[in-house]
């Protein structure tokens, strides 16, 4: 059991092309997050997910779309790459227990983008 | 709307020494309080949390943390520190009881421990 896990580990792109990046859970939690972590900033949440269909808007959006088709399932598409998202990228997930969310975080997926 | 600052960017310290890593806070409304780590190459793992109760909080590997309402700091410690605790920590806040669990994190501290 994976828990949950990302793909590509390693991706390098030019700028201008369409890049998914890939997230999948195994606990079937309903809540599944975006950030991006960059120097000096620490992770910022990119989109977030409450339930299958049900996605919202973090802090840094602008640039990225995700869908949530299946509970499982949450990738991360750059529909045009830019130089500034380089970064490493972190999905996490979770469940609401008695008003906690504990989050769990995948390994990342660093990006660059030439 | 919440906001966290680490204040320090870089601790060196030397093994077997004690070391504070520092973490304040800002928020409206009442948060629950979390200190992460990042071993390199790796994803988050979750430390310590305060969610309500007393405010020393104890953690794995050794750490614990105290929770100060009056200075809004949430400052992680270890006593005694080892090669192995070499990483990066990161302080995050969530609104208590909130629907979404969304974490506001501070821009990380990196632990050098050197022996």
């Amino acid at each position: 059991d994976a828990g949950i896990t990302q793909s590509p580990r390693y991706k390098i792109t030019e700028t201008g092309r369409q890049v998914t990046l890939m997230c999948h859970q195994t606990w079937s939690h309903s809540y599944m997050f975006w950030y991006r972590q960059d120097l000096g900033h620490g992770l910022r949440l990119i989109y977030y997910s409450a339930a299958a269909d049900i996605t919202d808007k973090g802090e840094v959006p602008d640039g990225y779309v995700v869908s949530r088709s299946k509970t499982e399932n949450f990738p991360l598409t750059l529909e045009s790459a830019t130089r500034s998202q380089t970064s490493v990228y972190f999905c996490a997930s979770s469940n609401r227990d008695r008003g906690l969310h504990r989050q769990f975080f995948g390994p990342g997926t660093r990006l660059t983008v030439l | 709307a919440q906001s966290v600052t680490q204040l320090d960017s870089q601790v060196p310290v030397f093994e077997e020494a004690p070391v504070e890593l520092r973490c304040n806070y800002s928020s409206s409304v009442s948060v629950y309080l979390f200190w992460y780590v990042q071993y390199p190459n790796q994803g988050l793992q979750l430390l310590l949390k305060y969610l309500s109760g007393s405010t020393l909080v104890k953690g794995i590997n050794g750490f614990e943390a105290e929770f100060n309402k009056s200075q809004t700091s949430f400052h992680l410690r270890k006593p005694s520190v080892h090669i192995s605790d070499t990483a990066e920590y990161f302080c995050a806040v969530s609104e208590a009881q909130s629907n979404t669990g969304k974490l506001i994190f501070g821009q990380g501290t990196t632990l050098q421990v050197k022996p």
